[in-house]
This record gives structure tokens, C-alpha cells and sequence, in this order.
């Protein structure tokens, strides 16, 4: 079964509104990553974020992570028609090379 | 810089024909290598992975296999399909060590008729 689970499953705002997306996952991790897959495309790596990080910024992206939790929130700031796609959380369980990948959100941007 | 390629991008096959899906990676070297599937909608299932040449883990009992010939050549086979093998299937590399950031192809739709 799927580690990772985000949520909302799918959103719908205007150009200029922010977005924000959740992930929950249920071992422990080394990191904790978000991908971008736009329609029919291979997922595009966003950002990592480390297990003794909290906050991490680039560009209009910022992700959170709260171990005790064991969830992470990817926020797209002054969204753009461009942002349309698919978001994604993966993690790789401490010790091993293999990532797993939650549900997606399908984020979609009107113009 | 790295790129990684992947083909075809669509492919159409007859239950219990043959598949053989390569993917090749540029400009890195013993990169550790990912075979995914998605099906319509869905997230990533992780099929096999691979961190050196003829060294293969497989994650999903299938009738699917993964072989790695070269150090940057990956290959996705089967002997016969089956219906519940078509989806959306994804090649990744990532450099050496665990938790590495994946950089993905463009992918194979593979509908089975």
C-alpha cells in the first residue's frame, strides 16, 4: 500500500491565490520530497527536505515537515495558469533506496 | 548534464504478446535505477530497482522482469502480458545512496488489447 497520502485528492483556485497541499506517511524517513507531473509527462522533482529540517523554501515554494507528525505541506504561493499538475510526496524509509509515492493532489489553476 | 530517455512513448499490444521497454541515461555514471507504474489517476507503484549492472530488486509479484545489461541501460520485459499490465510506466535515476532526488522520463502508455 501507498506510505504516502495527500489530500486534498484535487483543488481547484484562481491565478494569484495560494495553494497548499498536505502529505502523510507512516515510517521514518531520511527526507521527504515533492514532485510535479503535468498531464501525460514523468514527474519533475520540486524540493527535498531533510528529516532535521522544518521549513524550506525555493521560489514560490515552501514545504513543511513535521516528524512527530509524520506530515509535510507543500505551498505554491501566487499560484499561475502554469501550476496545473499533479503533486506528489515521496519518501525513502531510512536505510533503503526505495521511495514510495502518495496518491497525488491535481492541483488545477484558472486563469 | 543528465538525461534520461525512454521508449516508446506509446506502444499497443495483444494479451499475451511480448514487451520490452528500454530506458537509457546520459551523463552520469552507476546511477541507481527505478522502473514505476501508474495506473490512470493513480500514484506511483514501484516495480523494480537497481543499484549497479545485473543487481535487480523486485518490489511487486508479476509477470514482469527488469534487467540491467549496462550501466546505464535498464529494461522493462514480460513474456506474455496480460491485461492488467496496461498503465503508464515510468524509468527514473538517481545518483548513488539512498534518498536521492529521481529524475524521471517522459514514459510508455502501455494499453493492452
Amino acid at each position: 500500500s501507498q506510505q504516502g497520502e495527500e489530500d486534498p485528492q484535487a483543488l481547484s483556485i484562481q491565478e494569484g491565490e495560494n495553494a497548499t497541499m498536505n502529505c502523510s506517511y507512516k515510517t521514518s524517513i531520511n527526507n521527504l520530497q515533492w514532485y510535479r507531473q503535468n498531464s501525460g509527462r514523468g514527474l519533475v522533482h520540486l524540493i527535498l527536505i531533510r528529516s532535521n529540517e522544518r521549513e524550506k523554501h525555493s521560489g514560490r515554494l515552501r514545504v513543511t515537515l513535521d516528524t512527530s507528525k509524520k506530515s509535510s505541506s507543500l505551498l505554491i504561493t501566487a499560484s499561475r495558469a502554469a501550476d496545473t499538475a499533479s503533486y506528489f510526496c515521496a519518501t525513502a524509509a531510512s536505510g533503503t533506496y526505495k521511495y514510495i509515492f502518495g496518491t497525488g493532489t491535481r492541483l488545477k489553476v484558472l486563469a | 548534464s543528465q538525461t534520461i530517455h525512454q521508449w516508446p512513448a506509446t506502444l499497443v499490444q495483444p494479451v499475451g504478446s511480448p514487451l520490452s521497454l528500454e530506458c537509457t541515461v546520459e551523463g552520469t555514471s552507476n546511477p541507481n535505477l527505478y522502473w514505476y507504474r501508474q495506473a490512470a489517476g493513480r500514484g506511483l507503484q514501484l516495480l523494480f530497482y537497481s543499484v549497479g549492472i545485473g543487481q535487480i530488486s523486485s518490489e511487486v509479484p508479476q509477470n514482469l522482469s527488469a534487467s540491467r545489461p549496462q550501466d546505464r541501460q535498464f529494461i522493462l520485459s514480460s513474456k506474455k502480458l496480460l491485461l492488467s499490465d496496461s498503465g503508464f510506466y515510468l524509468c527514473a535515476w538517481s545518483v548513488q545512496g539512498g534518498g536521492q532526488p529521481q529524475h524521471f522520463g517522459d514514459g510508455t502508455r502501455l494499453s493492452i488489447l
